[in-house]
């Protein structure tokens, strides 16, 4: 267990909606990052988030965006979902930003299939 | 810009047996940290290795170990009487500012 959770961990919706990740970070950990897997692929990343505040956006769609909240929790909001959406979607924490070389810890993932 | 290269996209080895995972990486900086990540078929990514470069010694996790060649800029992972549990994808990343990740090496064990 790396101590980062993920809700849902299962998820099937409709093209067109709106479906909300949730990430909580390991005890302690201020950076939170978002990953994208489709599958057979690499990890996508998405966007880095320290103490509440944006430090880096990857390959991000206009589509998508996220948050980290003060109790250091993030969501990551997927919008007018199209079906090449449908990956899995990976949460990570570690204690800093990456800068400092801190190990970075998993979740196990949102599967999100959009039919 | 950084990048992280895994040449093999797919490699076997029959268990028991040792295998050797490759990873290079361009980077103009002296100070970094390497890592290799492992994702087995359940899709969970697990760290295995870490390295920091101003270690010149090589990193050792159990059957797992890596060679280091700071100057090659090559960070190879070696695998030790291979198991059937350690048939997974592996991912090598570097990170310095960003963290930035190869596509990854399939490991195929074969009983």
């Amino acid at each position: 267990d790396s101590g980062v959770t993920q809700t849902p961990k299962h998820l099937i919706t409709a093209t067109g909606q709106r479906v909300t990740l949730r990430c909580s970070p390991r005890s302690g950990d201020l950076s939170v990052y978002w990953y994208q897997q489709s599958l057979d692929q690499g990890l996508q990343f998405l966007i880095h988030y320290y103490n509440g505040e944006e430090r880096a956006k990857g390959n991000i769609l206009e589509r998508f965006s996220a948050q980290q909240f003060p109790d250091l929790h993030s969501e990551l909001n997927l919008s007018s979902l199209e079906l090449g959406d449908s990956a899995l979607y990976f949460c990570a924490s570690s204690a800093a930003g990456t800068g400092f070389g801190n190990t970075i810890y998993f979740g196990e993932g949102s599967w999100l299939t959009v039919v | 810009a950084q990048t992280v290269t895994q040449s093999q996209p797919e490699m076997s080895v029959q268990e028991a047996e040792t295998v050797t995972l490759s990873c290079t990486y361009d980077t103009s900086e002296s100070d970094y940290y390497l890592f290799w990540y492992k994702q087995p078929p359940s899709r969970q990514m697990i760290l295995v290795i870490r390295q920091e470069a101003y270690k010149q010694q090589n990193a050792t996790e159990n059957r797992f170990s890596v060679n280091f060649q700071k100057a090659a800029k090559s960070f190879s992972l070696k695998i030790s009487d291979s198991q059937l549990g350690d048939a997974a994808m592996y991912f090598c990343a570097y990170v310095r500012y960003q963290l930035i990740w190869g596509a990854g090496t399939k490991l195929i064990i074969k009983p």
